[in-house]
C-alpha cells in the first residue's frame, strides 16, 4: 500500500513570495490532516479534512494561509505571502476516518524562507 | 494551555541500556486517546501505539512497553535493550472526543533519544 506523497520535498522562497504544497493521501483515506512543525517542536494542527469539507481550522492564520481538497482526494496548501516565521516543516497526514484511526504521515515539505 | 507535557528534551543512552521518555497529559474529557509517535532523522512520522482512555492495560510490543495511569495522567514509554536504530524523537500526543476536538491529534514538544554504540 503507498504512503502519504508530499511535494516538494524542499522549498527555499523569500519573504513576501508565494508557494504550494502538494498532498496525496492513502487511497481510500477520508480525513486529510495539515501540520505545521517549527524545529525543535511538535506538530501543529493547522486543518483537516473530511472528505473535501473542512472540519477544523482553527490554527490556520487564514489572512496568509488556505487550503483546499476539492475532489475529497489530494490537498493543497498555500501560503501567500510568505514570512520569516513560516520557516518549518509541513507534514500532511491522512486516517481512514476521525479519531477512531491511527493518522499516516507523509515525509514532509521542508521551506525555509528567507 | 499545553495539554502535553514531554519534559525530557533528550535522553542520552548507550546501546542495550533501557530509556524510558515521560509522558504528562492534561483534559477534562473523560474519553480520550493517548498516541506515541516516532520521528527518525528522515522527518517521517511513524505511528507506534494508540491507547484509549478506558484501557489502563499496559501493553508490550517487542522491545517497547507503554505504562498508562489514569491517576497521575502519564503515559510512559520505555525501550528495553536500545539500539542504535531507535535513534530519534518520539511524540506523545493526546486527542480529545469532544466535538471540537475530535481527531486533532495535540503533539508534546518530543524528547530526542539518541543511542550510542
Amino acid at each position: 500500500e503507498a504512503g502519504v506523497a508530499q511535494s516538494p520535498r524542499y522549498k527555499i522562497i523569500e519573504k513576501r513570495q508565494s508557494v504550494a504544497f502538494w498532498c496525496n493521501p492513502i487511497s481510500g483515506h477520508a480525513t486529510l490532516y495539515w501540520y505545521q512543525q517549527i524545529l525543535g517542536q511538535g506538530p501543529k494542527l493547522l486543518i483537516q479534512f473530511q472528505n473535501n469539507g473542512v472540519v477544523d481550522d482553527s490554527q490556520l492564520p487564514k489572512d496568509r494561509f488556505s487550503a483546499e481538497r476539492l475532489k475529497g482526494v489530494d490537498s493543497t496548501l498555500k501560503i501567500q505571502p510568505a514570512k520569516l516565521e513560516d520557516s518549518a516543516v509541513y507534514l500532511c497526514a491522512s486516517s481512514v476516518d476521525r479519531l477512531l484511526y491511527e493518522q499516516y504521515f507523509g515525509p514532509g515539505t521542508r521551506l525555509t524562507v528567507t | 494551555a499545553q495539554k502535553v507535557t514531554q519534559a525530557q528534551t533528550e535522553i542520552s543512552v548507550v546501546e542495550k541500556e533501557d530509556v524510558t521518555l515521560d509522558c504528562v497529559y492534561e483534559t477534562r474529557d473523560t474519553t480520550y486517546y493517548l498516541f506515541w509517535y516516532k520521528q527518525p532523522p528522515s522527518g517521517e512520522l511513524v505511528f507506534l501505539i494508540r491507547r484509549n482512555s478506558f484501557d489502563e492495560q499496559n501493553e508490550i510490543s517487542g522491545r517497547y512497553s507503554w505504562n498508562f495511569q489514569k491517576s497521575t495522567s502519564s503515559f510512559n514509554f520505555t525501550i528495553t535493550a536500545s539500539q542504535v536504530v531507535d535513534s530519534a524523537v518520539y511524540f506523545c500526543a493526546l486527542s480529545e472526543v469532544a466535538t471540537d476536538s475530535w481527531g486533532k491529534l495535540q503533539f508534546g514538544a518530543g524528547t530526542q533519544v539518541v543511542v550510542t554504540p
